[in-house]
């Protein structure tokens, strides 16, 4: 079965430093894995997908992550925090490949961002 | 263009009665889910739609919870004789394709918000 773990519950950095939110999963099949954000009172935007293809994944806002099969870890990264990165941010797996349609989410990683 | 819509955007039930859930898709998605949101709980997978048909059901808590969708489009999501264990954000999410494929990432809905008292 898949499954998804967040390492961190809640993350804080200080405005300008960089960010490394932490993502592990279990996978019997070829992962596809997402990172999703969640600002307070707004619904969830997909950050970026890995899908096999290259496995630096970039994604929107300065965001990117690396799929590590061997260390089966998927961290978020960003090099410089902004005060709107205060949000949820969700690690997630489709199950079974994607051959379901069923996500699979982590419990959530809250980033506070220090002025 | 037009996202996920989700009707209503908050709902409070007394105890022991129906609600229904709408959820009207990005045009053009064929496939669509429906997520619940608790406190406490993490995002928790409810039943998906390809088309018309939802392949598994088995993320629906109890036989008090249906789905359909009509018309390869707009979902409605139905709790009976809800409880308070039913209060939650309840999200629904389309994609163009199933999760895993090139275009399979799921665009969200602004969720229901379900009070039960």
């Amino acid at each position: 079965a898949q499954s998804v773990t967040q390492l961190d519950s809640h993350v804080s950095v200080s405005e300008g430093t960089p960010v490394l939110l932490r993502c592990n999963y279990s996978s019997s099949y070829s992962p596809s894995l997402f990172w999703y954000v969640q600002h307070p009172n707004k619904g969830l935007q997909l950050l970026l997908k890995y899908t096999s293809a290259a496995t630096l994944v970039k994604g929107i806002n300065g965001f990117e992550a690396e799929f590590k099969k061997s260390e089966t870890s998927f961290h978020l990264t960003k090099p410089s925090a902004h005060m709107s990165d205060a949000a949820e941010y969700f690690c997630v797996v489709s199950d079974k490949g994607g051959n379901t349609g069923k996500l699979i989410f982590g419990q959530g990683t809250t980033l506070q961002v220090k002025p | 263009g037009a996202g996920v819509s989700q009707s209503p955007s908050n709902k409070v039930t007394e105890k022991g009665k129906d609600v229904e859930l709408r959820c009207d898709p990005i045009s053009g998605h064929t496939a669509l889910y429906w997520y619940r949101q608790s406190l406490g709980q993490g995002l928790e997978f409810l039943i998906y739609f390809q088309g018309n048909s939802a392949p598994d059901k088995s993320g629906l808590p109890s036989d008090r919870f249906s789905a359909e969708r009509t018309g390869g489009s707009v979902s409605t999501l139905t709790i009976q004789r809800t409880q308070q264990e039913d209060s939650a954000v309840y999200l629904c999410a389309s994609s163009l394709e199933l999760a895993g494929a090139l275009n399979g990432e799921q665009y969200f809905g602004p969720g229901t918000r379900l009070t039960v008292t």
